[in-house]
């Protein structure tokens, strides 16, 4: 079974500028969902997608956005980058059916804002 | 307020020796689940370890064994016989009706094990 693959795995952009990340999790799960990693901040919880649907998010601001296909993919975007959005993005997925699931994660994208 | 603390930032061991993870939780929930993950250089988060709120039962599985103690809210982790493989970034994670059930993570401890 394949894993959760999240492209690119690097990604470098510069200030004001606005990317999307990609995540496909693992077939047959339903649930996807993002958190930010930083040396400072740790990781931290973005949001949830299941069944296409956003049902969870955390405390980042609106330049933060994702969307999930009824394929269960996800992306995620940020818009107007600042420096501090440099960060490993990681993506999780689970069967979305309970609370105490275990996540699956893939290997991260690293984005580095200039 | 929903915090996980390990207050360990790093660990380095030699190679065998058995070494417990440290992890102090804070919620105000009674249903509540904790977790531990491993991140290895690679970058994903590995899933070790999962214990809700009602099972304070600790359990050994191979080279690892937990400690959940839920009157000091502590759920500790520990490798027995230490490999170089196990060094990592060790994550323990709480999850309640708070965050909506998302994890909430503490900032990790880096352990080292070395041969």
């Amino acid at each position: 079974k394949a894993g959760v693959t999240q492209t690119p795995r690097y990604l470098i952009k510069t200030r004001g500028q606005q990317v999307t990340l990609s995540c496909s999790p693992i077939s047959g799960h339903r649930s996807v969902s993002w958190y930010q990693q930083t040396p400072g901040q740790g990781l931290q919880f973005l949001f949830e997608y299941f069944s296409e649907t956003q049902r969870n998010k955390g405390n980042f601001p609106g330049r933060f956005s994702g969307r999930q296909f009824s394929n269960s993919r996800s992306e995620m975007n940020v818009s107007t980058l600042e420096l501090g959005d440099s960060a490993l993005y990681l993506c999780a997925s689970s069967l979305g059916t309970g609370s105490n699931e275990k996540l699956f994660f893939g290997s991260g994208t690293q984005l580095s804002v200039l | 307020a929903q915090k996980v603390t390990q207050a360990q930032t790093e660990i380095s061991v030699v190679e065998k020796e058995d070494v417990t993870l440290d992890c102090v939780y804070e919620t105000r929930d009674t249903t509540y689940y904790l977790f531990w993950y491993k991140q290895p250089p690679s970058g994903e988060l590995v899933f070790l370890i999962r214990r809700n709120s009602f099972d304070e039962q600790n359990e050994i599985s191979g080279r690892y064994s937990w400690n959940f103690q839920k009157s000091t809210s502590s759920f500790n982790f520990t490798i027995t016989a230490s490999q170089v493989v196990d060094s990592a970034v060790y994550f323990c994670a709480l999850s309640d009706s708070n965050s909506g059930y998302a994890l909430n993570f503490g900032k990790g401890t880096s352990l080292l094990v070395t041969p």
